[in-house]
């Protein structure tokens, strides 16, 4: 069963970039054509950051567009996120999570199990 | 910009109860491209539903989801007490590509 586990440090100095990566465990980044992140502030609902297509392709939440770089790796398996010029508005938990790959659908059918990152001086 | 607003923001139930859940988009959107998470405290969110009325895998058949155009809904027949949490609805918007949430609907026990 593929799982996805997302890393980065915890705390990020602002106006620093904050790094995330999502490692793909079990399966392969081929196993779907995209992969997002979503982000949490606490307390808050969900807020959609971006996409990636496996081969490379992005997509990002037109509000986070200017700071927001996702990349993949296809050999390490994994993805991942940058979002520079960070603010206390960008505490959160980040999910990174898995497209469904039904045809014609969409929705995000495996996620990560977070990672909290606090952005502070 | 479509917009989903859900409703009600809370809703208290008891067990065996069933629950109603409201997801209105502020224009029409793609039926296939309307989905409903369920989240617990220090959890990921899980798909629910997805296509507006397909069952992702292992969802219980008292989760079923309707609806089309602006409004839709997700019932829960019969409310477990594992059921407790808030759900969220999410659309896929085709232009510019990307995906938003509604707000949330906390179901809580009565």
């Amino acid at each position: 069963q593929m799982q996805l586990q997302e890393s980065g440090p915890g705390l990020v100095k602002p106006p620093g970039t904050l790094s995330l990566t999502c490692a793909v465990s079990d399966g392969s980044i081929t196993d779907s054509n995209w992969w997002s992140w979503v982000r949490q502030p606490p307390g808050k609902g969900l807020e959609w950051i971006g996409e990636i297509h496996h081969g490379g392709n992005t997509n990002s939440n037109p509000s986070l567009k200017s700071r927001v770089t996702i990349s993949v790796d296809m050999p390490k398996n994994q993805f991942s996120l940058a979002l520079s010029s960070v603010t206390a508005a960008d505490t959160a938990v980040y999910y990174c999570a898995r497209h469904l790959v039904t045809p014609g659908t969409r929705g995000f059918d495996l996620w990560g199990q977070g990672a909290m990152v606090t952005v502070s001086a | 910009e479509t917009v989903l607003t859900q409703s009600p923001g809370t809703l208290s139930l008891s067990p065996g109860d069933r629950a109603t859940l409201s997801c209105r988009a502020s224009q029409s959107i793609r039926s296939s491209y309307l989905a409903w998470y369920q989240q617990k405290p220090g959890q990921a969110p899980r798909l629910l539903i997805y296509g507006a009325s397909t069952r992702a895998t292992g969802i219980p058949d008292r989760f079923s989801g309707s609806g089309s155009g602006t409004d839709f809904t997700l019932t829960i027949s019969k409310l477990e007490p594992e059921d407790f949490a808030v759900y969220y609805c999410q659309q896929y918007v085709i232009s510019p590509p990307g995906y938003t949430f509604g707000q949330g609907s906390k179901l809580e026990i009565k």
